[in-house]
């Protein structure tokens, strides 16, 4: 079964620092890799997604994404933050069928 | 724009009530999932459906059950609300075979 980590629950930044956040999975077969935010009181967006091709991705707002098989981590990048980034990010996984796992999420806080 | 839907975003109920959360999508998405979110464990999956009247349970299906007799419209059903099942709900959808799932507003469900 598929399932993904992320190692930190808060990570904080000052604004224009860049930032990331960490994810990694488990899979059977080939990853379906996907990041998604949820701001205070709403549902999750998606952000980006990595299928297959180039192991770098770019998503919504600026942010990136690295896949890297041989540590089996797709952390979350943006070079510059900004104070309204602050929001839960959640890593998530599918393995080819159509259900998927998510992880625990990490809280992004951006300091003016 | 895909719109995702649920009935209510704040629910009150009393232990033992049976509870009806509905859910319904305008993108005509084969796909439809049913999540609760708890602080610290993240997402999990408690019952998705890839067809009308088809169901199949996720990591954490007991006390819960579903229904899908149209497509657009996916419920939960807790049979006898317990204290432990004050959660957050999320509802998603996706297109069969696609990778993205999109997500309604949330139900925030308090049991007393």
């Amino acid at each position: 079964a598929q399932s993904v980590a992320q190692p930190e629950d808060q990570v904080n930044v000052a604004e224009g620092n860049p930032l990331t956040v960490k994810c990694t999975y488990s899979v059977s077969g080939n990853p379906y890799l996907f990041w998604y935010v949820q701001y205070p009181n709403r549902g999750l967006q998606f952000l980006l997604k990595y299928i297959t091709g180039d192991n770098l991705v770019k998503g919504s707002y600026g942010f990136e994404a690295e896949f890297n098989k041989s540590q089996t981590s797709f952390h979350l990048k943006k070079p510059s933050a900004l104070v309204s980034d602050s929001a839960l990010y959640f890593c998530a996984v599918r393995d080819g069928g159509n259900d998927m796992r998510f992880g625990a999420g990490t809280r992004l806080t951006v300091k003016p | 724009d895909v719109k995702v839907t649920q009935s209510s975003r704040y629910l009150v109920k009393r232990t033992g009530e049976k509870v009806f959360l509905e859910c319904v999508q305008d993108m005509d998405h084969e796909n439809m999932f049913w999540y609760r979110q708890d602080p610290g464990l993240g997402l999990r999956l408690i019952y998705f459906s890839y067809d009308v009247k088809m169901k199949e349970k996720g990591d954490i299906p007991e006390g819960y059950s579903v229904s899908r007799e149209k497509k657009e419209r996916f419920s939960l059903i807790l049979e006898s609300a317990s204290t432990n099942q004050t959660s957050m709900y999320l509802c998603a959808s996706s297109f069969w075979g696609s990778y993205e799932q999109y997500f309604g507003p949330g139900t925030r469900l308090t049991v007393t």
